[in-house]
């Protein structure tokens, strides 16, 4: 079982903005990172820590945190977006524990 | 541009040890720590470790008794061990580029590039 928590599966209509979330306690005390991932494809980095985009990625990623919840926003969602979305952190223990949520599908309508 | 790529047999009997090894091209693997992540059909990522440079690691709980991870600095690669296999572990691993930052108030993981994942399935 993960320690973080992600939504199976979000819908959002073209060009609309959609939130994908990630709880669990560890994110009191870390931020996650984000990764998309097509079908048959590696997962790729799109988000990591407070709200930091590698280069490539475009701007209508973003992320962000409070509490226990972590968020991925994609304003503006293409059709391209339209894929599996894991967030990551450290677990709780204090060990270095790296820890994946349990994905959200994002279906772009 | 690095990049990361994951080697070794695509079918591995029962009981025996899953052996790949990823090499490291477009850069040294003499800094950050690099890991191992697997995905099992249809289903998420589960992390399984990763080593530093210099050697050390960190393990998943849930697989550390069957895990090794180990180094090789001059060929630019990494590899992983898991004993005992089921078809449980059967899955695509990938190996990827492992980072991280600490500020006064948190700290953040994350991994990139990732490799191309390579599917082992465990089978008599």
């Amino acid at each position: 079982s993960s320690e973080l928590t992600q939504d199976p599966a979000v819908s959002v209509a073209l060009g609309q903005t959609v939130r994908i979330t990630c709880q669990g306690d560890s994110l009191r005390s870390y931020y996650a990172s984000w990764y998309q991932q097509k079908p048959g494809q590696a997962p790729v980095l799109v988000i990591y820590g407070k709200n930091n985009r590698p280069s490539g990625i475009p701007d209508r990623f973003s992320g962000s945190s409070s509490g226990n919840t972590a968020s991925l926003t994609i304003t503006g969602a293409q059709a391209e977006d339209e894929a599996d979305y894991y967030c990551n952190s450290r677990d709780s223990s204090g060990n270095h524990h790296v820890v994946f949520g349990g994905g959200t599908k994002l279906t772009v309508l | 541009q690095v990049q990361l790529q994951e080697s070794g047999p695509g079918l591995v009997k029962p009981s025996e040890t899953l052996s790949l090894t990823c090499t490291v091209s477009g850069g040294s693997i003499s800094s950050y720590y690099w890991s191992w992540i697997r995905q099992p059909p249809g289903k998420g990522l589960e992390w399984i470790g990763y080593i530093y440079y210099s050697g050390s690691t960190n393990y998943n709980p849930s697989l550390k008794s069957r895990v090794t991870i180990s180094v090789d600095t001059s060929k630019n690669q990494f590899s992983l061990k898991l004993s005992s296999v089921t078809a449980a572990d059967t899955a695509v691993y990938y190996c990827a580029r492992g980072s991280g930052y600490c500020s006064s108030t948190s700290c953040y993981d994350w991994f990139d590039p990732w490799g191309q994942g390579t599917l082992v399935t465990v089978s008599s």
